[in-house]
């Protein structure tokens, strides 16, 4: 079955600054790759995703890339805010078969 | 907010014992999908209804049990609790069996097995 691992599990960033968080795949069936925000009492959110024929894609502060080839995909957001402070989690899956997820980073905005 | 809840937010049980979890909306949502997240993991996925039936299902014993209900609300059963089941249960909403159908998640219900 399909592994997702996720990096790195913590992150502290300046306000302001950029966050970039990384996960791989190893199901090179796998098509689609949302990434989730987990805010304290609250079910995940989807905050993005991209499909495997697209290498980018960008939601104002928010931006995946995705490389079919090394099986790996990541998040960036620039300009943080105190607000982006959260668990994230990225996904991986294909067709009607069950996503995947990745451990979790926790992101930590320092003021 | 999504629009989607579940009930109980917390309980306790004991080893052993059965629990019932529950999954509503207000949407029209006819996919539901049940993940249980230990603390510092992700969700893990145990399995998804479709119009009343199950449709794919994880790596979870037969003593988790599910339904799906006509307006297309759910439950989540689990039998013979143990300490390992403590975890928070999500459920998740979707139009549509496929991954890339976005998922609403509802807040949760955390489980703690004493």
């Amino acid at each position: 079955g399909e592994n997702v691992e996720q990096h790195p599990s913590t992150l502290s960033v300046q306000e302001g600054d950029s966050a970039v968080i990384k996960c791989t795949y190893s199901d090179s069936a796998s098509n689609y790759f949302p990434w989730y925000k987990q805010e304290l009492g609250k079910g995940p959110q989807l905050i993005i995703d991209i499909r495997s024929n697209v290498g980018e894609k960008k939601d104002q502060r928010i931006a995946v890339t995705l490389n079919k080839t090394a099986k790996h995909f990541s998040l960036h957001i620039t300009e943080t805010q105190p607000e982006d402070s959260a668990v994230y989690f990225c996904a991986a899956g294909f067709g009607n078969e069950k996503l995947t997820f990745g451990t979790g980073t926790r992101l930590t905005i320092i003021p | 907010e999504t629009g989607v809840t579940q009930s109980p937010t917390h309980l306790i049980k004991t080893r052993g014992q059965q629990v019932t979890l529950r999954c509503s909306s207000q949407s029209g949502h006819n996919t539901v999908s049940w993940y249980q997240q230990a603390l510092g993991q992700g969700p893990q996925f145990i399995f998804q209804y479709y119009r009343e039936e199950e449709n794919g299902r994880g790596n979870f014993p037969p003593r988790f049990s599910g339904l799906q209900f006509p307006n297309y609300s759910s439950e989540l059963n689990v039998n013979a609790l143990e300490l390992d089941d403590s975890a928070l249960y999500l459920c998740a909403r979707s139009m549509g069996r496929w991954v890339s159908n976005e998922q609403y998640f509802g807040p949760g219900t955390r489980l703690t097995v004493t």
